[in-house]
């Protein structure tokens, strides 16, 4: 199998803290993980390539500030929302690259994030 | 760059029926397609994929996309629709003919009437 797992699941947050959210591999060994956004009724949008042991990519326009992430093992990265305003409310789904052949991407139940 | 078209952006079908998601690719090369699905509140889970090989892909629920080069397509289809298949399906490319980086099409909402 493939599982990935997110935590939490939902988050409910006052603007300016900050929020961790986590992701795991349950039963394979992830090299890079990916952090998506999703708004209602939209299609995903890539925010960031997480690379175990290195630093992340992140796409034009993402504040690398604002969403720090940390990928310290082969089966966890994490993303942190800092100082959370009511515009980063949204839903958060990672996904980890399970490598060899037909290689596929598989994907957590996402986050939902709502900021006060 | 590659990119994904799904030109439907809501379907309805009655349970029983026939079912085809239309999909449409740019890409340079031999692409790296996928099909996702999404229940609401729910993350994506992957119902069939084609890296190479036979251009006909059988996937998980029933599910099955054919790849057509030349018509830079890959529709999903299944014979015979269930209400539980109601969901968003969306369809993807890999860069590099990998899994690496994944660009999404927009996706097609299924709505599945008794």
């Amino acid at each position: 199998g493939a599982v990935v797992s997110q935590h939490p699941s939902w988050v409910i947050c006052k603007s300016g803290t900050s929020v961790k959210i986590e992701c795991r591999s349950l039963d394979f060994q992830a090299t890079t993980m990916f952090w998506y956004r999703q708004f209602p009724k939209q299609s995903l949008m890539l925010m960031a390539t997480s690379n175990e042991g290195s630093k992340a990519t992140y796409e034009q326009g993402v504040e690398k500030d604002k969403f720090l992430i940390n990928h310290a093992s082969l089966t966890l990265s994490t993303l942190t929302v800092t100082s959370a305003h009511p515009e980063d409310s949204s839903f958060y789904i990672c996904s980890a690259r399970k490598q060899g052949v037909g290689e596929t991407q598989y994907f957590g139940p996402g986050t939902r994030l709502l900021v006060l | 760059a590659q990119s994904v078209t799904q030109p439907d952006i809501h379907i309805t079908v009655s349970e029983g029926a026939s079912l085809e998601l239309r999909c449409n690719y740019s890409y340079g090369a031999t692409p790296y397609l996928f099909w996702y699905v999404q229940s609401p509140g729910q993350g994506l889970q992957l119902l069939l994929k084609y890296f190479s090989g036979d251009t006909l892909v059988q996937g998980i629920k029933g599910f099955e996309a054919e790849f057509k080069r030349s018509q830079s397509s890959f529709n999903l289809r299944k014979p015979s629709v269930h209400w539980s298949d109601a969901a968003e399906y969306f369809c993807a490319v890999g860069a590099g003919g990998t899994a690496s980086k994944l660009t999404f099409g927009t996706g097609t909402r299924l709505q599945v009437t008794l």
